[in-house]
């Protein structure tokens, strides 16, 4: 099985700063990454596929990279309603997610 | 536009089987490449991949719940439904069925509203 871990497990930051949410994967899985938001009481939603893909209609301040095993997905300038929590998720084989980075205020 | 609703029981009693129903709308299980998957959420934790059946009744299913588990698809009622048998407390979560995202290979873009169900005796 594929794990995939994210860090850190909380980030606080404020309105207009850089985030950088980090996902590493227990093997190579190639670009077959995404990134999700999800808010309190809401289903994710999909942001970031092949690592570093923007899902139509995202900000454009958001941005992810990486191959191999380690990823990153960067917020430039934080907002207000990005606050949230964001998870990873491996495509390579089935579909692990990472544990998830919360980033408040 | 593209939905999907989860029904079923928010209360399951421990070892009793917990059946899950996911209904489709504004797309179909008919289509090649469609698939729908499930996915849960216990209470302040992270989401857990739990299996996805294809448009040709392909299946996958995360192993640590393969000999538990089921997913079967009714195409004439666009329905997706998941079998868990043997539940236990820890099996209490928040469980999704979504869409897998055409553009890759075991993502989702689209996604149901999610039903919370507990296991308690």
């Amino acid at each position: 099985d594929i794990q995939m871990t994210q860090s850190p497990s909380s980030v606080s930051a404020s309105v207009g700063d850089r985030v950088t949410i980090t996902c590493r994967a227990s093997q190579g899985i190639s670009n077959s990454l995404a990134w999700y938001q999800q808010k309190p009481g809401k289903a994710p939603k999909l942001l970031i596929y092949t690592a570093s893909t923007l899902q139509s209609g995202v900000p454009s301040r958001f941005s992810g990279s990486g191959s191999g095993t380690d990823f990153t997905l960067t917020i430039s300038s934080l907002q207000p309603e990005d606050f949230a929590t964001y998870f990873c998720q491996q495509g390579y084989s089935l579909g692990t997610f990472g544990g998830g980075t919360k980033v408040e205020i | 536009q593209i939905t999907l609703k989860e029904s079923g029981p928010s209360l399951v009693k421990p070892r009793q089987t917990l059946t899950l129903t996911c209904t489709l709308s504004g797309f179909s299980l008919n289509t090649r490449g469609v698939g729908v998957g499930w996915i849960r959420q216990p209470p302040g934790k992270a989401l857990e991949w739990l299996g996805l059946i294809y448009w040709d009744d392909d299946k996958r299913y995360n192993p640590s719940l393969k000999s538990r588990l089921t997913i079967t698809k009714d195409t004439s009622k666009n329905q997706v439904v998941l079998s868990l048998n043997n539940m236990a407390p820890e099996d209490a979560a928040t469980y999704y069925c979504a869409h897998r995202f055409l553009g890759g290979p075991n993502y989702f873009d689209y996604w149901g509203q999610g039903t919370l169900v507990i296991v308690s005796s």
